[in-house]
């Protein structure tokens, strides 16, 4: 299940189950959507990003999820696997100033 | 391509020291942006530069600085060092500022005691 801890929200998954991380952005004017990977001991890594005119774009066992409407996104991972451990933070950019807005992160924990 | 290139990976100060990370981006890329974070916290934005030009600051006082070489190089700098400056900093690289997609270094760990 989805915890809020001290820090940062963990999210415990079976392995070979699917994980979707949530993350609700903050701007308005927000334009593109990126989503990062975190392993411990590295920086974050690009995962896959989505422009404001499309509401759900396909990667390699990652599905990004958009919804204006609401201003949440969300980061589907299919049959999640030991290697996606990490935290995941989300990111927003408004394309007028390319502020980048980081979200605060989840931590993904996968059960053997 | 070589990836970002962050010295010194690890460096231990003392309180009112100061200290100069060094940030190699990606060949190519011109936008170099740094963050501090701290165990289990997300990423603080310090400063973003594009032709040695800062262009967007986050909320950190001024003893922290950085800049932006012709070659986009960067180095920050942070003076009058307190415990609370022990993070992990890190660089990032872009090809342009419009672009999403950061390249990280691996860092630099600070530690102030």
């Amino acid at each position: 299940g989805e915890s809020v801890g001290l820090h940062l929200p963990t999210l415990s998954v079976q392995e070979g189950d699917n994980s979707i991380i949530n993350c609700a952005y903050s701007n308005s004017a927000s334009d593109y959507f990126i989503w990062y990977k975190q392993e411990s001991g590295k920086g974050p890594q690009f995962i896959i990003d989505i422009r404001s005119n499309m509401d759900k774009r396909q990667g390699q066992r990652v599905t990004v999820l958009l919804n204006k409407t609401v201003k949440h996104l969300s980061l589907q991972i299919a049959a999640t696997q030991p290697g996606d451990s990490a935290v995941y933070f989300c990111a927003e950019k408004a394309m007028s100033n390319y502020q980048l807005i980081w979200g605060a992160g989840t931590k993904l924990i996968i059960k053997p | 391509k070589a990836g970002v290139t962050q010295t010194p990976r690890y460096l231990i100060k003392t309180r009112g020291q100061q200290v100069t990370l060094s940030c190699s981006p990606i060949s190519g890329h011109r936008s170099v942006s740094w963050y501090q974070q701290t165990p289990g916290q997300g990423l603080q934005f310090l400063f973003e530069y594009f032709s040695e030009t800062q262009r967007n600051k986050g909320n950190f006082p001024g003893r922290f600085s950085g800049r932006q070489f012709s070659n986009s190089r960067s180095e920050m700098n942070v003076s009058t060092l307190e415990l609370g400056d022990s993070a992990l900093y890190l660089c990032a690289s872009s090809l342009n500022r419009a672009s999403g997609k950061l390249f990280f270094g691996s860092g630099t760990q600070l530690s102030v005691l």
